[in-house]
């Protein structure tokens, strides 16, 4: 079975360029989260869904980040304009009910100069 | 507020003794733990569970035991292989609630 499929694994761009993270949950999985590792924080949760659906984006640093889930195998994190305090890792993680165990995508790797 | 603390950002542990992770947390509505193991470039992966209907978990060399009553959690390995050094998140959840996750404690196992 495929697990969580994140894309791309590394991104290197300028500072006010548009970035877009890309997920691919596992098949059947009804929630999906976003986090954001750094050394000061750890994993921090910025947004999830449950069904499709946002239910808490209070983890969402800035409105400059948005993420979206247009169905059920796919989901974007996009932030724009990027800053340099944006790079981090950026994992996606999906998991049958909300507080059932997450399966982790390998991470994006974010580096904005 | 951090919900769940893990205090010790990093631990060091002699090949083939115990390494012993600590948790804390503060939500007494917290009814199920879990702890990750996370190795670079890669994302986290479940590594054992406790449900607060119980005190101790084992599965092979992984032992978590929970103290409600201290609202604290451990993770206990034994014998250590150079092949667990990682880094361990705790997480908790309760109420039908998302995870919440530590800071994360890395682990080196030294020949």
């Amino acid at each position: 079975d495929a697990g969580v499929i994140q894309s791309p694994r590394h991104e290197v761009t300028e500072m006010g360029q548009e970035v877009t993270l890309r997920c691919k949950p596992i098949s059947g999985h009804n929630s999906l989260f976003w986090y954001r590792q750094t050394m000061m924080r750890g994993l921090e949760l910025l947004i999830y869904f449950n069904n499709n659906v946002p239910i808490d984006d209070s983890g969402m640093p800035e409105d400059r980040f948005s993420a979206k889930m247009p169905n059920a195998s796919f989901s974007t994190l996009k932030i724009q304009p990027s800053e340099p305090r944006d790079s981090a890792v950026y994992f996606c993680a999906s998991s049958l009910t909300l507080n059932q165990p997450q399966h982790f995508g390998d991470g994006t790797r974010l580096s904005i100069l | 507020d951090q919900q769940v603390k893990q205090n010790s950002p990093s631990l060091s542990v002699q090949e083939g003794r115990i390494s012993i992770l600590n948790c804390d947390y503060t939500n007494s509505m917290f009814d199920y733990f879990l702890w990750y193991k996370k190795y670079p470039a890669e994302g986290p992966t479940f590594l054992i569970s406790i449900s607060s209907i119980k005190d101790k978990n084992e599965d092979g060399r992984f032992t978590v035991f929970l103290n409600k009553s201290a609202k604290h959690l451990s993770l206990h390995i034994v014998p250590s292989q150079p092949g667990d050094s990682a880094v361990y998140f705790c997480a908790a959840t309760g109420g039908g609630n998302k995870l919440t996750f530590g800071t994360g404690t890395q682990l080196k196992v030294e020949l």
